[in-house]
């Protein structure tokens, strides 16, 4: 069963407006979040992360938040631009020292038309 | 430039046929990881490695081998490749902390694997 959720395979997006990723997660002891962005043919590169201490992460034009509450974060890209374009994945972790593991989501593919 | 590199990037093979794919990574870094990527599974991590002669198992470890004799290299190797190895593999590393490792992985570009 998945423990990180992307519910949204896809989504499009108009060039300079905001985009909006999902990800809902089922273990409440996940304390670290974080987001990558991969293009075709290339690896995962990482994007921002938060701790589960903080409620919001800022990064130039991208913002994570988190509701623990509801066990869900969001990435926002504002404004979004065509070179955003690319798969993104929501990962967790938990665990404590060298026994942390990471559990990914499926990734959401975004497309940011000019 | 800090990267992390994989070869070769695209591979068929046969079944049984034993093969490795190389991963180095010229970031100093202490920790390495192999994950696999299958439609609908997501990333799921095969071996990593905490530092050098030190290793351990992920989640899907079956079926792999790993070895950590210099800390910039981090070979996978396949033994007895079958067709269920059929995968995109990407090579990971990070910096080791005493909290456990750096999640704000590296990758490197990815190995599509085909086994007949």
């Amino acid at each position: 069963d998945q423990q990180v959720k992307q519910n949204s395979p896809s989504l499009s997006v108009q060039e300079g407006r905001i985009s909006i990723l999902n990800c809902d997660y089922t273990n409440s002891m996940f304390d670290y979040f974080l987001w990558y962005k991969k293009y075709p043919a290339e690896g995962p590169t990482f994007l921002i992360s938060i701790s589960s201490i903080k409620d919001k992460n800022e990064d130039g034009r991208f913002t994570v938040f988190l509701n623990k509450s509801a066990k869900h974060l969001s990435l926002h890209i504002v404004p979004s631009q065509p070179g955003d374009s690319a798969v993104y994945f929501c990962a967790a972790s938990e665990g404590a020292g060298n026994n942390r593991k990471l559990i990914w989501g499926l990734g959401t593919s975004l497309a940011v038309n000019p | 430039e800090a990267q992390v590199t994989q070869n070769p990037r695209y591979l068929i093979t046969v079944t049984g046929k034993k093969l490795t794919v190389t991963c180095s990574q010229n970031m100093n870094h202490e920790y390495m990881s192999w994950y696999r990527q299958d439609p609908g599974l997501g990333l799921r991590q095969i071996y990593y490695s905490m530092n050098v002669e030190v290793t351990d198992k992920g989640d899907v470890p079956e079926g792999y081998k790993v070895s950590r004799k210099e800390k910039r290299n981090f070979p996978l190797i396949l033994e007895s490749p079958s067709p269920n190895q059929t995968s995109l593999y990407f090579c990971a590393s990070s910096f080791q902390t005493p909290g456990g490792p750096y999640y704000e992985q590296y990758f490197g570009p990815g190995t599509r694997l085909t086994v007949t």
